[in-house]
């Protein structure tokens, strides 16, 4: 079964900067790999697929990067409601990572 | 609107059996593959597993395998999550989500409100 690992745990960051988020893969999973935001009391929403390519309504300001192992989800310039917990996905067998908290700094 | 409706949330016992539902409308239900997504009370997203309602062809995690049945009656658009014999531990909130594409395989676009079910031992 591939691990999906998530970095960091919690992330804190002001708003107008930029977050760097960093998901690992324990073995290759190509480009086959989503980002999710969560918010309290919300179903997730898909973000990124196929690692770099925005779903339908998403801002320019959320890119996603990276294939095989390592990923990275980047946020240009933090809008308030960009503050939520991230996930990462790999779409080939549906493993989660276990999130990441984006907080106010 | 394409959209996914889910039925609403469940206080059971233990051992007590439970359907839960997810009404898709808005698109062709058949064209693309339903999964279940379990969140347990503060913790992340776990993938349980998905269906083609079409033909009625499913995949399971390992870790769901055996412990819930996914189904699918592709007459009135609704996808289901069952189980048999409930327990304390199957407390939590499920998803249902559409994935994207029409594969087996891919990034779930579309997600229902979550079903909240509560078991009591």
């Amino acid at each position: 079964e591939i691990v999906m690992t998530q970095s960091p745990a919690t992330l804190s960051v002001s708003p107008g900067e930029r977050a760097t988020l960093s998901c690992r893969a324990s073995q290759s999973v190509s480009s086959n790999l989503a980002w999710y935001q969560q918010k309290p009391g919300q179903a997730p929403r898909l973000l990124i697929y196929g690692a770099s390519t925005r779903a339908t309504g998403i801002p320019a300001r959320f890119s996603g990067s990276g294939s095989g192992t390592e990923f990275t989800l980047t946020i240009s310039s933090l809008q308030s409601e960009d503050f939520a917990v991230y996930y990462c996905q790999q779409e080939t067998r549906g493993t989660f990572g276990q999130g990441t908290r984006l907080e106010i700094k | 609107e394409v959209q996914l409706v889910q039925s609403g949330a469940e206080v059971k016992k233990s051992g007590e059996s439970l359907k839960i539902s997810c009404k898709g409308s808005g698109y062709s239900f058949t064209s693309y593959w339903i999964g279940w997504v379990r969140q347990m009370p503060g913790k992340g997203l776990e993938w349980m597993g998905v269906i083609q309602p079409g033909d009625s062809d499913t995949r399971y995690s390992p870790s769901f395998q055996g412990q819930v049945t996914i189904s699918a009656d592709k007459f009135i658009s609704t996808a289901y999550l069952q189980w048999s014999s409930l327990k304390a531990s199957d407390t939590a909130m499920y998803y249902c989500a559409r994935q994207r594409g029409g594969y087996a395989h891919d990034a779930f676009d579309i997600w229902g409100q979550g079903t909240m079910v509560i078991v009591s031992s």
